[in-house]
């Protein structure tokens, strides 16, 4: 059990230009959560996958970010024509299927710069 | 819908210190409740978890939390705190029957530690 793995772990990148993020979760958790943290505040839920299907996604993810998770395994978060207030860490967390009332493993999430 | 309270923003305490960082959560039917430390720049580990039976739950790192459904809180306490400690804190509500199981976060309590 390696833990659950994002990729890459600091992104600075242009107001206008896309960006996509990767996530690897423990490999048997079906299960797979993106959040969103800006300064000063707590981590808020942006979507959950469970194996391969999207089944929720926040008001807050607007057209400009897609979540795919092909497969099941790795999932990516990508955000077009970024603005200044994407900036954030992006956390992806995992956790086993009907199993997810024991805890989520986090990883260490992707910070994220719009200059 | 569901939302919690975290009133202490920043707490400085001696090291050897007791500590006890409050947590308020609203909703109406027994939550599942966490305490998640995050250390700058990283992410989030679970310190420990409620969900039914006592209302004093034992974690990781010598913390612990007492669930009080008449107060509607979760305080996470620890009797002598180290230098270590200092993170900031977490706590979080699962709502039970929402099929993705999402945290719900405060907006955190951060933990100085005085030598």
């Amino acid at each position: 059990d390696t833990g659950v793995s994002q990729d890459p772990r600091h992104k600075i990148t242009k107001r206008g230009q896309n960006v996509t993020f990767r996530c690897d979760p423990i490999s048997e958790h079906n299960r797979l959560y993106w959040y969103r943290q800006t300064l000063g505040q707590g981590p808020e839920f942006l979507t959950y996958f469970q194996n391969e299907a999207q089944l929720e996604k926040s008001r807050l993810l607007s057209d400009r970010f897609s979540a795919e998770r092909p497969k099941g395994s790795f999932s990516t978060l990508e955000i077009q024509r970024t603005e200044q207030g994407d900036s954030a860490m992006y956390l992806c967390a995992s956790s086993p299927g009907v199993a997810s009332l024991y805890g989520y493993t986090f990883g260490s999430g992707t910070r994220l710069t719009v200059v | 819908a569901q939302s919690v309270t975290q009133p202490d923003i920043h707490i400085t305490v001696s090291e050897g210190a007791s500590l006890e960082l409050r947590c308020n959560y609203s909703y109406g039917a027994t939550p599942y409740l966490f305490w998640y430390v995050q250390s700058p720049g990283q992410g989030l580990q679970l310190l420990l978890k409620y969900f039914s039976g006592d209302t004093l739950v034992q974690g990781i790192k010598g913390f612990e939390a007492e669930f009080k459904r008449s107060q509607s809180s979760f305080n996470l306490r620890k009797p002598s705190v180290h230098w270590s400690d200092a993170a900031e804190y977490f706590c979080a509500v699962v709502v039970s029957g929402a099929g993705s199981y999402q945290l719900t976060f405060g907006k955190g309590t951060k933990l100085s530690v005085i030598p």
